[in-house]
């Protein structure tokens, strides 16, 4: 299984700032993908990351709001823009596991005050 | 919405009784697969079953699937209080190289 990391764990941000979520991963994969939960709700797809090309958004999600990079196989970034406080939740990392599972970072809480 | 839905919301129960929680999705799907959460953090997979399988068993676990119904359950036997979590189901749908999680399941079990 991969080893996921994403940093910061949880942070406080004013409104109208940026944050950039880093996701590491301990070995190669193709594929990544960011997911946003707001609090008490399920995981909502914000795109799919793969290297050496442009992040696919999904319905909802545009590039402007939550640029990515995707700069090698092993690392990815998220930033989420001109925050508000909707844009409070649980940010996750994951990857492409064995027969088409996903393995989980541990998250990252972002309140925007 | 593609999401799937998942019922109950919340369920308790004590120590050793049996959990079950229901998922239905809406579109075909290669796969579907359970998921649990421990408070907000990352999410660990627990098991998958496929399209062509009716029931699947991993330890204290037993997943079913009909597609006919679009339908999945998932049973957890002998509970335990570190079986505290929340449940997702997760579909992954024809052609789309994703997962669409479903709403979930808050399960407290109790000593």
């Amino acid at each position: 299984s991969a080893v996921i990391s994403q940093k910061p764990s949880r942070d406080i941000c004013q409104r109208g700032t940026s944050l950039t979520i880093q996701c590491q991963v301990d070995s190669q994969v193709t594929m990544m993908f960011w997911y946003r939960q707001q609090p008490g709700q399920s995981l909502t797809l914000i795109a799919t990351a793969n290297q050496g090309s442009e992040a696919t958004y999904e319905s909802g999600f545009v590039i402007d709001k939550f640029p990515i990079s995707r700069p090698n196989l092993t690392f990815s970034t998220l930033t989420v823009s001109n925050m508000s406080p909707e844009d409070s939740s649980i940010y996750l990392c994951s990857v492409e596991g064995r027969q088409e599972t996903q393995y989980f970072g541990p998250g990252t809480r972002l309140l925007v005050l | 919405s593609q999401q799937g839905e998942e019922d109950p919301q919340a369920l308790s129960i004590q120590e050793g009784e049996n959990a079950t929680m229901n998922c239905s999705y809406k579109t075909s799907i290669n796969n579907l697969q359970w998921y649990r959460q421990n408070s907000g953090r990352g999410l660990v997979h627990l098991i998958l079953i496929r399209s062509n399988e009716r029931e699947k068993h991993s330890g204290r676990l037993r997943v079913t699937l009909d597609t006919s119904k679009k339908s999945s359950s998932l049973l957890i036997t002998a509970s335990r209080a570190a079986d505290t979590a929340s449940y997702f189901c997760a579909t992954d749908v024809w052609f789309a190289d994703k997962l669409i999680f479903g709403t979930g399941t808050r399960l407290q079990v109790f000593p």
